[in-house]
Formats: C-alpha cells, sequence, structure tokens
C-alpha cells in the first residue's frame, strides 16, 4: 500500500528566502505526482504537477521528482506571508483513480 | 464563476441521525468526481471515486456510501453518523487523470 510521508512537519522561512520542502513515496511505479496547499481547513490549490523525472516550474514554484529516490521536493521562490499555509504531497499512478496524500508541511512566512 | 460548489457548508448532527453532503460540477462535461475527508489536524483521505453516472468505487471504509445520481452531483451519506465522522469533507474533480480541483469542503461536527 502506497505511503506517502513529507517533510519537515513544519518549516519558518524569512520573507524572499527560498523554501524547500519534501515528499518520499513507496511506490516506485507512481507517476503522478502533485502538489496543493491548503489555508486554513479550506479547499485545496494546485500548484504543480509532475509525471517525469526531472523539474517543472510553474510562477515561483519549482518541482523535482526523482522516482529512482522515491522523492519529490517543492521549491518556493521568493516566498510572501500570504504564501503561509499547509502545502501537501499527493501522489497517484496514470489509470489508477487512487490518490495518497502526505500529512502535509505547514509553511510559514515572516515578514 | 465557482465550478464546483459544496453543501451545506456546516453541520452539526447528533450520533446516530442520518447525514447528505451534496457537491455539484458546473460547465464540465463527465468528470471524474471524489470524495475526500479530512478529520481536524490530519490526514487527507480519499473515500470515494466516480468515473460515470451510476457507478462508485470505495476507496477507504468509514461507514459511508457515495452515490452519483446525475453527471454533475456526487452525495455523500450514511443513516447512523458516528462521533469518528467528524471532520472536514471535501468533494474534488478532474478530467481524465489531470489535475484535480477541489471545492470549498464542508465542516461536519458530530456531537
Amino acid at each position: 500500500q502506497q505511503k506517502v510521508q513529507q517533510s519537515p512537519e513544519s518549516l519558518t522561512v524569512s520573507e524572499g528566502a527560498m523554501a524547500s520542502l519534501n515528499c518520499t513515496f513507496s511506490d516506485g511505479t507512481s507517476n503522478n505526482f502533485r502538489w496543493y496547499r491548503q489555508h486554513s481547513a479550506k479547499g485545496l490549490e494546485v500548484l504543480v504537477s509532475i509525471f517525469s523525472d526531472g523539474e517543472k516550474e510553474e510562477g515561483r514554484f519549482t518541482a523535482h521528482l526523482n522516482r529512482a529516490n522515491l522523492h519529490v521536493s517543492l521549491h518556493i521562490r521568493e516566498p510572501q506571508p500570504s504564501d503561509s499555509a499547509v502545502y501537501l504531497c499527493a501522489v497517484s499512478m496514470t489509470g489508477n483513480y487512487k490518490y495518497v496524500f502526505g500529512a502535509g508541511t505547514r509553511l510559514k512566512v515572516i515578514a | 464563476a465557482q465550478t464546483i460548489h459544496q453543501w451545506p457548508v456546516a453541520e452539526i448532527k447528533a450520533v446516530g441521525s442520518p447525514l447528505s453532503l451534496g457537491c455539484t460540477i458546473k460547465g464540465k462535461s463527465s468528470p471524474n468526481l471524489y470524495w475526500y475527508w479530512q478529520a481536524t489536524g490530519g490526514t487527507l483521505q480519499q473515500l470515494f471515486y466516480s468515473i460515470t453516472v451510476g457507478q462508485v468505487e470505495s476507496v477507504v471504509q468509514l461507514n459511508l456510501s457515495a452515490s452519483r445520481p446525475k453527471d454533475d452531483q456526487f452525495i455523500l451519506s450514511t443513516e447512523k453518523l458516528l462521533l469518528s465522522h467528524s471532520g472536514f469533507y471535501l468533494c474534488a474533480w478532474s478530467l481524465a487523470q489531470y489535475e484535480q480541483y477541489f471545492g470549498p469542503g464542508t465542516r461536519l461536527t458530530v456531537l
């Protein structure tokens, strides 16, 4: 059964500094990876999706995928206080409609 | 215009009472639909998914059921609520297996 773990549990960064979040998964056949963020128990906002090894950039958000290492990361460039939220990693597989989420990283950006 | 609506916004119910939560998707033809549950401070868990009208697949058993009576409608229900059903319920849609888009959620408190 797929297990998705995120680290760190919480992260505080200064405005403008790079924020880096990590996600590891257990099923090496997974090929659908997404990062979402959630503000205070509200709906989720998709940030970036990645399906093959390498890098995918969406604005200030960049995802890096290394399937051999079972690892996907999210880097937030020039974070703002409004980026403070819980960031969630979701893993699935094409053809499989089941999505497994990590527990999240709570990011706080201080001015 | 909001594409996905969830109702009610919040609900307070007694243990043993019935529950019905709804989700409608506007402007999308034949979307895939999903129900998720998140305990307070907990990990987002997928409950059900539906690829077509009348067909619903269960992912996690929580003494809940789901139905898709129309192409744009997804219903989550139970005849008898448990304390453990409290939490935040999110509906989501996607086209094929592209990004999932989440609704604003329903906060359920079971007393």
